[in-house]
């Protein structure tokens, strides 16, 4: 079935580090993927998407590319900020329907 | 836009109360979600609808029911609570078609069952 597997966190980083968060998929076909973030006491909001293989999604300085070889989505920021601390869910899309979450991971960043 | 809403933010209930949570969406979405998130375990699908007066199970379906009566709200009713309900409740909505199929989320209901 479909599934996304993260990396386990939490990613602990000082300011202006850089990130990666993976994000794997098992999936038929062509799913669309997604980023979402919840910072503490929200609810998630879509940070970036890429609906086809080879697309990069971006936003707020964040990254990631689709990348259908490796079957990947990972995320990347170039210098994180003490403002990204947050949990990061990476999702996919293959039915109408539904998404599918991954576990989440918790990014600390300190000053 | 208010955009998604949930009604209430807070509840701790007993063993065996009931009680209904409220989704309300202003954005004319006709997809309509309700999830629940447990600690190392993402959000996990509990019912959906794909519109008014429609609704299916999703991944964790048992012990809950919903009800999609307006296009706008969406309720998740626990009939009989039990301490293995205590999460965090989210609600979300999304297009039929467009944005890439995105779901817009609400808050969130902190649920404690004792």
């Amino acid at each position: 079935g479909n599934s996304v597997t993260q990396m386990e966190g939490p990613v602990t980083l000082s300011e202006e580090a850089f990130l990666t968060i993976n994000c794997t998929y098992t999936a038929t076909g062509y799913p669309s993927l997604f980023w979402y973030v919840q910072y503490p006491g929200e609810g998630l909001q879509l940070l970036l998407k890429a609906t086809k293989a080879d697309d990069k999604g971006s936003n707020k300085g964040f990254e990631a590319t689709y990348r259908k070889e490796t079957t990947s989505f990972h995320l990347e920021k170039g210098s994180v900020q003490v403002s990204d601390s947050a949990v990061y869910f990476c999702a996919l899309s293959r039915d109408t329907d539904k998404l599918i979450f991954g576990t989440g991971t918790r990014l600390q960043v300190f000053p | 836009n208010a955009g998604v809403t949930q009604t209430p933010k807070f509840r701790v209930l007993k063993t065996g109360q009931s009680m209904t949570l409220l989704c309300a969406q202003d954005m004319n979405h006709e997809y309509m979600y309700w999830y629940r998130q447990d600690p190392g375990m993402g959000l996990r699908l509990i019912h959906y609808s794909v519109g008014e007066g429609t609704t299916a199970k999703g991944e964790v379906p048992d012990g809950y029911n919903v009800s999609r009566l307006k296009k706008q709200n969406f309720l998740l009713g626990l009939e009989s609570a039990a301490p293995s309900q205590t999460s965090v409740y989210f609600c979300a909505s999304r297009r039929t078609t467009g944005d890439g199929r995105e779901q817009y989320f609400g808050p969130g209901t902190r649920l404690t069952v004792t």
